[in-house]
């Protein structure tokens, strides 16, 4: 069975700095990897995903994750953090099969302080 | 474009009442899933249909049954509500081949 860790529920970032927002992972095979967003009252909104290829993945809004096998990690990152990036932010796997399920981590809010 | 459709937006019931969500996919996608997100907590997957068939099945109670229906909306029904069903009811859409989630805006459910 997969299941998904981030071990953060919380991450303060001043407006401005890096931001890093940690995941990791367990599968018994190959994982797609997911970040999705969740701003208040509202449905996730898909960020990016890892399914092959190039260990950096780039997505929506700036944001950018690296997958690293050997640490079974898919950490979420931007370069320079917005007030708008405050929400919650959820890293979610999958087994690449036809029809799998996604596994949603426990959720990190992520603060921007302005 | 066109994004997943989940009905009521909102519900308040009793409980032992019984409620019905429903969701319309995207056109063209073949997967739907059912998830369940409590106050403060982490979607929880409950049930998932591929091109109308249950394809998986996760933490549902006993009470609550879906399906998918031929023009690919999908109802999940609660019976016998409890105080802890309230929460918020995602329903997702995807292409099987791709793995990403399109996520609707959710159905509050309140149980009073």
């Amino acid at each position: 069975a997969q299941s998904v860790a981030q071990p953060e529920d919380q991450v303060n970032v001043a407006e401005g700095n890096p931001l890093t927002v940690k995941c990791t992972y367990s599968v018994s095979g190959n994982p797609y990897l997911f970040w999705y967003v969740q701003y208040p009252n509202r449905g996730l909104q898909f960020l990016l995903k890892y399914i092959t290829g190039d260990n950096l993945v780039k997505g929506s809004y700036g944001f950018e994750a690296e997958f690293n096998k050997s640490q079974t990690s898919f950490h979420l990152k931007k370069p320079s953090a917005l007030v708008s990036d405050s929400a919650l932010y959820f890293c979610a796997v999958s087994l690449m099969n036809r029809d799998d399920k996604i596994i949603f981590g426990k959720g990190t809010r992520l603060h921007i302080l302005p | 474009a066109a994004g997943v459709i989940q009905s009521p937006r909102h519900l308040i019931k009793e409980k032992r009442e019984t409620a019905t969500l429903k969701c319309y996919p995207i056109p063209r996608h073949d997967t739907v899933y059912w998830y369940q997100q409590g106050p403060g907590q982490d979607p929880q997957f409950l049930i998932s249909f591929y091109e109308k068939m249950q394809s998986d099945k996760g933490s549902i109670p006993d009470r609550f049954s879906a399906q998918q229906f031929s023009d690919y909306h999908s109802e999940l029904n609660m019976s016998s509500l409890e105080l802890g069903d309230s929460a918020l009811y995602f329903c997702a859409s995807s292409i099987s081949s791709t793995g990403e989630l399109f996520f609707g805006e959710g159905s509050r459910l309140t149980v009073l």
